[in-house]
């Protein structure tokens, strides 16, 4: 199975700051990597597919990049909603799996 | 609009089994792949199984291989996952979600899960 490693783990930021998370997968997976936010108590939404095309709906301040082994997702100025935690995943083969999430907390 | 709705899950017994479903409704469930995937208490994701659109295809993990079965009712418009020789880990939130494709893809549509608790 494809590992796919998310870091930081966790981190603090403030409202306004741009934030990155990087996640890397053991092996290539092309451009198969999604992004997705999950809040507490919810269901996970997806926020980016093809590592950077943005699911219609979700604020342009989010945006991906990456191919291969390496993809960053990045919130270019925080907003109280996006206090979450982010989980990528591939996409590329099965098993599918995700990343262990990168909870993302008020400073 | 569209939506998916988990039921079945519940508290058994290791060893016992245990039918989830998942009710679809606002869009064609029949162009649509479908996932299972779990959440034990404060962990991450994890994917569980997949069925094609057609149900011709099904895949699963590892941790579930032979124990659970995944398959749909086109005509209810509604998923199971069948589950058996449950284990204390697979404690869990289950979802049901949609591939933005035939099965895939990223998964676009998600339920608000069914809670599977395996205690003795």
């Amino acid at each position: 199975a494809i590992r796919m490693t998310q870091s930081p783990s966790s981190f603090s930021a403030s409202t306004g700051d741009r934030v990155t998370i990087t996640c890397r997968a053991s092996q290539g997976i092309s451009s198969y990597l999604a992004w997705y936010q999950q809040k507490p108590g919810k269901a996970p939404k997806l926020l980016i597919y093809a590592a950077s095309t943005l699911l219609s709906g979700v604020p342009s301040r989010f945006s991906g990049s990456g191919s291969g082994t390496d993809f960053t997702l990045t919130i270019s100025c925080l907003q109280s909603e996006d206090f979450a935690t982010y989980y990528c995943q591939q996409y590329y083969s099965y098993p599918r799996t995700f990343g262990q999430g990168t909870k993302v907390e008020i400073k | 609009q569209v939506q998916l709705v988990e039921s079945g899950g519940g508290v058994v017994q290791p060893g016992r089994s245990l039918r989830l479903s998942c009710a679809a409704s606002g869009f064609t469930f029949t162009n649509y792949g479908m996932h299972w995937v779990r959440q034990a208490p404060g962990k991450g994701l994890e994917w569980v199984a997949v069925i094609w659109y057609d149900g011709n295809n099904k895949y699963f993990a590892d941790s579930v291989k032979g124990r659970f079965t995944i398959s749909r009712d086109n005509s209810k418009n509604t998923l199971y996952l069948q589950m058996n020789s449950l284990r204390a880990e697979d404690t869990a939130l289950y979802f049901c979600a949609r591939d933005t494709n035939t099965g895939g893809d990223a998964f676009d549509i998600w339920g608000p899960g069914t809670m599977v608790t395996v205690s003795s």
